[in-house]
This record gives structure tokens, sequence and C-alpha cells, in this order.
């Protein structure tokens, strides 16, 4: 496809239970990042993956959540255990690791409900 | 304090009118500052972003830095009704964009026709 694309694009579950999301960036796109949005906050990093180096994964909040990505193709994010608290949009971006300036481009999000 | 900080708005000016969107970061490491638009219920979108102080444009877009006073704007000129959106500044300790960017809440603006 043109762009990243994210499933679900909706979400909801019962807390407690797991989840998972998947995210496909754009292809050739060595850099893969997870981002999670509350209710009228700002983006909040949570995981970021480079080609074959050891993920960054400073941002996630707890270790309910965890990333795996293969390569340079997709990646899941999983929460466990989800909490209310854990109700956002998980947003999930690419870049090019070529050249001075890689925008990071957006896929649609997965807006998670846990009820 | 908060890393990235925006004034949330909403900020409201009449159509042709110049907006002008502000951020104060606190990280003095901070070398890449962006800034992304985000329509309501969309994902957001680059439409600026600078390395260097002073100013940059791009077409009714200029983005602004002064690393001294660790602020960096957004001016929309000629504002259009389909620039109403919440408007995100984002900044990044790399050199590039390819790290992890912190956001702001971001600034909602509208545009009246």
């Amino acid at each position: 496809g043109a762009g990243v694309s994210q499933s679900p694009s909706n979400k909801v579950t019962e807390k407690g239970k797991d989840v998972e999301l998947r995210c496909d960036p754009i292809s050739g796109h060595t850099a893969l990042y997870w981002y999670r949005q509350r209710l009228g906050q700002g983006l909040e990093f949570l995981i970021y993956f480079q080609g074959n180096s050891a993920p960054d994964k400073s941002g996630l909040p707890s270790d309910r959540f965890s990333a795996e990505r293969t390569g340079e193709s997709v990646s899941t994010l999983t929460i466990q255990r989800t909490q209310q608290e854990d109700s956002a949009v998980y947003l999930c971006a690419s870049s090019s690791f070529l050249g001075s300036y890689n925008e990071q481009f957006f896929g649609p999000g997965t807006r998670l409900t846990v009820l | 304090q908060k890393e990235v900080e925006q004034n949330s708005g909403p900020l409201s000016v009449p159509e042709g009118a110049i907006a002008s969107l502000n951020c104060t970061y606190s990280d003095r490491g901070s070398q890449s500052f962006f800034w992304y638009r985000q329509y309501s219920g969309k994902s957001p979108e680059l439409i600026m972003f600078i390395y260097s102080n002073g100013d940059k444009e791009d077409g009714r877009f200029t983005a602004q830095l002064n690393k001294a006073s660790q602020y960096v704007s957004l001016l929309i000129r000629d504002s259009q009704p389909s620039d109403s959106a919440t408007y995100l500044c984002a900044v990044s300790r790399s050199g590039g964009s390819n790290y992890k960017l912190t956001f702001g809440k971001g600034t909602l603006l509208t545009v009246n026709p």
C-alpha cells in the first residue's frame, strides 16, 4: 500500500483482556514508531524500531505493554491485562533512514476502548 | 515542567488573517523541530520542520526557531477555514527525525469564514 496501515481501526475490549494491534509500515521504511494519544492529549512515544537494532522501549508505560517487529515489516503492539487507562488511539509511524531528514508518516491509528 | 508546551487554545482567527502558534521546549539537547497538523479524528501530518535558528518559509507557512529562548513558532498567513485543525509541536534530540518525537498537547485553531 501507499501509506502506513493499521488494524483494527477500532477495538473494544473488557478490562483484563489482552489485545494485539498491528502496523504495516510503508515499504522500504526501516524505522517504525508506536505512539499513544489519549483524548485531548498530545502523542506519547511508546517504542521505536530501527532495522535490526535493539528497539528503544523507553516509552512503554508498564510491563503489560510489549511490541515486536520482524525485520523491516509488520509490527504488533500487545497490551496484556488491559486497564481502562489504556483507552487511547494507538498510532504507528514509519520513516526511511536515508538522507539527513526523515519524515515520520503516521497511520490512521487504532482506537482502543477498555470497558 | 512539561517537555513541550503549547497553548491549548482554541485560537480563533478570521479568514485571511495571520494565525500565530507558539511552542516552548525544555530539553536544550533538542535539535529538530516539527509542526504537525491533525484534523479531528485523523492522524497527524507533517507540515513544517526546522533545524536552524531563524525563519523557514513554505508557502503560507513560516516556522521560526530560537534555540537560545527554546522557542519555536508557526505562522500561517492568509488563514483559510481548511486550516482549522489541531497543530502539534514536536521536538527530537537527534539530528534527523529518525528518532522518537516528543509532542506538545497541541493548539486548536479555528479559522472563521
